[in-house]
């Protein structure tokens, strides 16, 4: 059983909408890490919180900790944006991952 | 700075043989880890090190060893290859000490194993 869970699976948007991309965690933990998986494979790190919420750009993560709950936000989605977008929770020395939402923007 | 390094970027081996993934990283990073990523699951940790001469399992250890004799290096060896061993593995590191702030991931190697 996979203690970090994402929705949805699978995403597909039009340009301009605001997306939503949730993940849930049933650990304890002292962080949470938001990643992006180009289609190309490489993997880049967006954000980590431990509490409340960032912003990078057009980017939005607020983690609940209190619910086990983050939520990643793209508003004015463009078709860069189509990867997979993956969360990790950190509990001790270790991350645990979930299995991605794979986002497509449609132009 | 190169970041994170990896060598090989693509490997064929056959069941039994044993190989080395290279994992490099130039940013003075106390933490380094190795993953896997297979299809339909998540990244799921290999083993991991805090530091020079300190290495720990993480949740798939089993066939895998690692050592780290330096700050820079962090190798990821197969003893003897299996097919179920075949996957993308991901070697990532970040600052540990001092705070703990988001990992920088390698380019990844693709195993394949006959």
């Amino acid at each position: 059983k996979n203690e970090v869970e994402q929705s949805p699976q699978n995403l597909t948007a039009q340009e301009g909408e605001f997306i939503t991309i949730n993940c849930s965690y049933s650990v304890g933990i002292s962080a949470l890490h938001w990643l992006q998986q180009h289609p190309g494979g490489g993997i880049v790190s967006l954000f980590m919180l431990s509490s409340g919420k960032k912003k990078h750009g057009r980017l939005i993560a607020t983690i609940n900790i209190q619910e086990k709950h983050s939520s990643l936000h793209i508003t004015a989605s463009h078709p860069r944006d189509s990867a997979v977008y993956i969360c990790a929770a950190l509990t001790g020395n270790q991350f645990y991952f979930g299995t991605g939402t794979s986002l497509t923007v449609i132009p | 700075n190169a970041g994170v390094t990896q060598t090989p970027k693509f490997q064929v081996l056959k069941t039994g043989q044993s190989m080395t993934l290279q994992c490099a990283q130039d940013m003075n990073h106390e933490y380094m880890s190795w993953y896997r990523q297979d299809p339909g699951m998540g990244l799921r940790l290999i083993h991991y090190s805090v530091g020079a001469g300190i290495t720990d399992q993480g949740e798939v250890p089993n066939g895998y060893n690692v050592s780290r004799s330096t700050t820079e290096d962090f190798p990821l060896r197969l003893l003897s290859a299996a097919p179920s061993q075949t996957s993308v593995y991901f070697c990532a590191s970040s600052l540990y000490r001092v705070t703990r702030v988001e990992q920088f991931f390698g380019p990844g190697t693709r195993l394949t194993v006959l």
